[in-house]
């Protein structure tokens, strides 16, 4: 069963950091792109962030960049997203997906979320 | 990136057929066939439904169907069931940004 579980989430104080983790099981995760896509409460969806399959093309939302790192551990099957300066703005669920197919925005499956809380 | 604008609900009676709006510009939905619709369910991960326009991934019902016009992409759903009822959101890649998403319909089945 393809299946991607996220981890890492948290509170946080405003300022602060976190890395989250998403572990893939069930297909090769080398050869997928990954993306970071999330939901403020109560919100819609928002992208944030990709990586090619090889970790070495990364990708982010303007709200993101400079602070968010996206990375990947093909050996540990592991999609990384670190997480700087937070604000309370970046309180959300975040969910991982796969890509189903490169240079496409089909993503499947998605992660079950895990919520990153930010606040004093 | 602007989001996608979607209808913020739609309903129909179980039976009917419901169609949801994407709409864009020629720097996303007009420009590419990478639209893709997700539904959610509260609490839930989103689901894909129809991916590149128009095509329905294995196991999805075929009470699904998606299109585009210009600007505008859009979901069909048909035959509506009290289970259809979600938030559904859109997405397409855009010529600055991989990935844009609609701000999302919530679906009522009467």
């Amino acid at each position: 069963e393809v299946q991607l579980v996220e981890s890492g989430g948290g509170l946080v104080q405003p300022g602060g950091s976190l890395r989250l983790s998403c572990a893939a099981s069930g297909f090769t995760f080398s050869s997928h792109w990954m993306h970071w896509v999330r939901q403020a409460p109560g919100k819609g969806l928002v992208w944030v962030s990709r990586i090619n399959n090889f970790g070495t093309t990364t990708t982010y939302a303007d709200s993101v960049k400079g602070r968010f790192t996206i990375s990947r551990d093909n050996a540990k099957n592991t999609l990384y997203l670190q997480m700087n300066s937070l604000t309370v703005e970046d309180t959300a669920v975040y969910y991982c997906v796969r890509v189903r197919r490169a240079g496409s925005n089909w993503f499947d499956p998605w992660g079950q979320g895990t919520l990153v809380t930010v606040s004093s | 990136q602007s989001a996608l604008t979607q209808p913020a609900s739609v309903s129909g009676s179980p039976g009917q057929s419901v169609t949801i709006s994407c709409t864009g510009t020629s720097s996303d939905v007009g420009g590419y066939n990478y639209v893709s619709w997700y539904q959610q369910h509260p609490g839930k991960a989103p689901k894909v439904m129809i991916y590149d326009v128009t095509n329905r991934p294995s196991g999805v019902s075929n009470r699904f169907s998606g299109s585009k016009s210009g600007n505008t992409a859009s979901l069909t759903i048909s035959g509506l069931q009290a289970e259809d009822e979600a938030d559904y959101y859109c997405s397409s890649y855009t010529t600055n940004s991989p990935c844009v998403f609609g701000g999302g319909t919530k679906l009522t089945v009467l």
